[in-house]
């Protein structure tokens, strides 16, 4: 299957400073990525589509100034975490879709755990 | 996109077939079933998607019902590898999005 990476694979950072995840499509073109926070214990919850070349557009709730997502290639999707505070910490997951492959499914990434202090 | 209801854990022993349930009743006629799996602190690996026909491949079974309300995922010889939370997803074939439910973590045991 397709395959979707993200570095860093954790960080640690103090309150108040900012973090870039970056999420990238090794062998294929994603012209749509999602990004998804998951909390211990709890499921996926997904955040913002990421669209290549365009504005993302946020879930209900999901602060945008807080999340900055950008999309500036076909295989490169960012998520920064703005300011960031101990509540941001938590298991950062994106995923792409394959927009060449016939099954539409989503490949996901193995994840970033941000622990802020 | 339809809800999902899993039942939140099960065990399955060693080398016996997993069979996990998912009920989607108000799915509609456009809308696909997937399967997902989290293995612990790791990214969802596809499993399997289906319309109305069951499906096979080299992981695991889908056995959708006739009205399309419920599904079943069958792992025929579960491993220990195979510990994980499962979600049932419905979704359009055409919708971009993911929206994951609570899921079913399978303890497979010894």
């Amino acid at each position: 299957g397709a395959v979707v990476s993200q570095h860093p694979s954790w960080v640690i950072c103090k309150s108040g400073t900012s973090v870039k995840i970056e999420c990238r499509s090794l062998d294929f073109q994603a012209t749509t990525m999602f990004w998804y926070r998951q909390f211990p214990k709890q499921s996926l919850m997904l955040m913002a589509t990421s669209n290549e070349g365009s504005k993302a557009t946020y879930e209900q709730g999901v602060e945008k100034d807080k999340f900055l997502i950008n999309h500036a290639s076909l295989t490169l999707s960012t998520l920064t975490v703005t300011s960031a505070h101990p509540e941001d910490s938590s298991f950062y997951i994106c995923s792409a879709r394959s927009s060449g492959g016939p099954y539409n499914e989503q490949f996901f990434g193995p994840g970033t755990r941000l622990t802020v202090l | 996109d339809a809800k999902t209801t899993q039942p939140p854990s099960m065990d399955c022993a060693e080398g016996r077939a997993a069979n996990l349930p998912c009920n989607h009743s108000t799915i509609s006629g456009n809308e696909y079933v997937y399967w997902y799996r989290q293995i612990h602190s790791q990214g969802p690996q596809y499993i399997i998607h289906g319309l109305k026909n069951n499906e096979t491949n080299e992981m695991a079974s889908l056995i959708i019902t006739e009205d399309r309300k419920s599904s079943t995922l069958i792992l025929p010889h579960a491993t220990l590898r195979d510990t994980a939370v499962y979600y049932c997803i419905v979704r359009g074939y055409n919708f971009n999005k993911f929206y994951f439910g609570s899921g079913t973590k399978l303890n497979v045991k010894p």
